[in-house]
């Protein structure tokens, strides 16, 4: 079986901080790790991923994620937080062929 | 290139009405994926068809749920005589053949919002 956690329901960051949202997961074998924004009353847009190769992995509008094998994280991290970023976040993972599993989502709310 | 369009956006539906949720996935995609979102609960998978084809369906409940992606059409996920805990965003995905390596995410729809009343 596969899992995602994401801790936080929510995180608040002022605009122009460091903003992170967190994510562990739990697989068996070589994980595939996604992040995806949902702003309101809309899709799932993707952010980035994680397959496999380096661990900082870069995606749309500036953000990133960090692969760490060891801690079983995948946390999605941006320099300067935009209000603009103000979304639900969900982080995913899948192992081969496997289906997608979502953690139950971030909400991160950036003020001006 | 369009992508993975659902219709209705918004559909109302009394208790004990059945609601047709449908979905046309992205061109040159041939999987299929209904997630269920909820509040305080993320996103549930439900089931992951190919063209007549159900794959995997161990998110659907037992009762009432139904899928399928014909030939030729759209997908459609039926449920039968609704009840408000029915009352959900209903998201489609679609993704290119596995035969990829599965190192491709997936691409939503907009989403089907069902409100049963």
């Amino acid at each position: 079986a596969q899992s995602v956690a994401q801790p936080e329901d929510q995180v608040n960051v002022a605009e122009g901080n460091p903003l992170t949202v967190k994510c562990t997961y739990s697989v068996s074998g070589n994980p595939y790790l996604f992040w995806y924004v949902q702003y309101p009353n809309r899709g799932l847009q993707f952010l980035l991923k994680y397959i496999t190769g380096d661990n900082l992995v870069k995606g749309s509008y500036g953000f990133e994620a960090e692969f760490n094998k060891s801690q079983t994280s995948f946390h999605l991290k941006k320099p300067s937080a935009l209000v603009s970023d103000s979304a639900l976040y969900f982080c995913a993972v899948r192992r081969g062929y496997s289906t997608l599993t979502f953690g139950k989502g971030t909400m991160l709310l950036v003020s001006p | 290139n369009a992508g993975v369009m659902q219709n209705p956006r918004h559909l109302v539906r009394r208790r004990g009405q059945e609601a047709r949720l449908r979905c046309s996935p992205m061109k040159g995609h041939s999987h299929v994926y209904w997630y269920r979102q909820l509040p305080e609960e993320g996103l549930k998978f439900m089931v992951y068809l190919q063209k007549e084809n159900i794959i995997d369906e161990s998110g659907m409940p037992k009762e009432r749920f139904s899928a399928e992606f014909p030939k030729e059409g759209p997908s459609i996920l039926r449920i039968q005589q609704v009840v408000r805990g029915d009352s959900a965003a209903y998201f489609c995905a679609s993704s290119p053949n596995p035969g990829t390596g599965g190192e491709d995410g997936y691409t939503f729809g907009s989403g089907t919002r069902l409100t049963v009343v």
